[in-house]
């Protein structure tokens, strides 16, 4: 069965620095990986994702993520932290086959210090 | 402008009393599905249509229907609430196909006490 890891519940972060939020996947076949990010009282937004291609893969809001195949992992990265970047973050895999349904972590809540 | 909406936003309700939660997206997308999100556990699927007419069960089923009549909306129907149903429910929708991004609605608290 698909599934993501998120090993980390929370991660600090002071503003200016570089932020890294983990993720590991295992799936059968290529996966479709996926970063959503959740701000309080509001509803999932897609971030960025991998299908195919450069395995580094820019999105919105300055970020990006590194697909890593030998290591399972999905790394979502930022040079520059803002405390505007505090959030829910979530990874997701989607199902290839007939659900096509995308399965979540557990999220990690990014908190940038000013 | 492009969207999914949810109505209501906020509900408390008591055990037994059958409700509605409405979803409807603007995008002419074939895909749709409920998820509800529990401190720890992430999004869970509980319901996804594939087209109009067209459902299946996710991952936490029970308890909840769904209908798709149209393709623009597609209800979640709790029949009978009970407190394990306090949750936070969120509807998505996309295009049909596993490579593209599914678009989330605001999100429903639901209470029930």
């Amino acid at each position: 069965a698909q599934s993501v890891a998120q090993p980390e519940d929370q991660v600090n972060v002071a503003e200016g620095n570089p932020l890294t939020v983990k993720c590991t996947y295992s799936v059968s076949g290529n996966p479709y990986l996926f970063w959503y990010v959740q701000y309080p009282n509001r509803g999932l937004q897609f971030l960025l994702k991998y299908i195919t291609g450069d395995n580094l893969v820019k999105g919105s809001y300055g970020f990006e993520a590194e697909f890593n195949k030998s290591q399972t992992s999905f790394h979502l990265k930022k040079p520059s932290a803002l405390v505007s970047d505090s959030a829910l973050y979530f990874c997701a895999v989607r199902e290839l086959w007939n659900t096509d349904k995308l399965i979540f972590g557990t999220g990690t809540r990014l908190q940038v210090f000013p | 402008e492009a969207q999914v909406t949810q109505n209501p936003r906020y509900l408390i309700t008591v055990t037994g009393k059958k409700l509605t939660v409405t979803c409807s997206q603007n995008m002419n997308h074939e895909y749709m599905s409920w998820y509800r999100q529990d401190p720890g556990l992430g999004l869970r699927q509980i319901y996804y249509s594939m087209n109009v007419e067209v459902t299946d069960k996710g991952d936490v089923p029970e308890g909840y229907k769904v209908s798709r009549k149209e393709k623009r909306n597609f209800p979640l129907i709790l029949e009978s609430p009970s407190p394990n149903q306090t949750s936070l429910y969120f509807c998505a929708s996309s295009p049909a196909g596993s490579s593209y991004e599914q678009y989330f609605g605001p999100g429903t608290r639901l209470t029930v006490t």
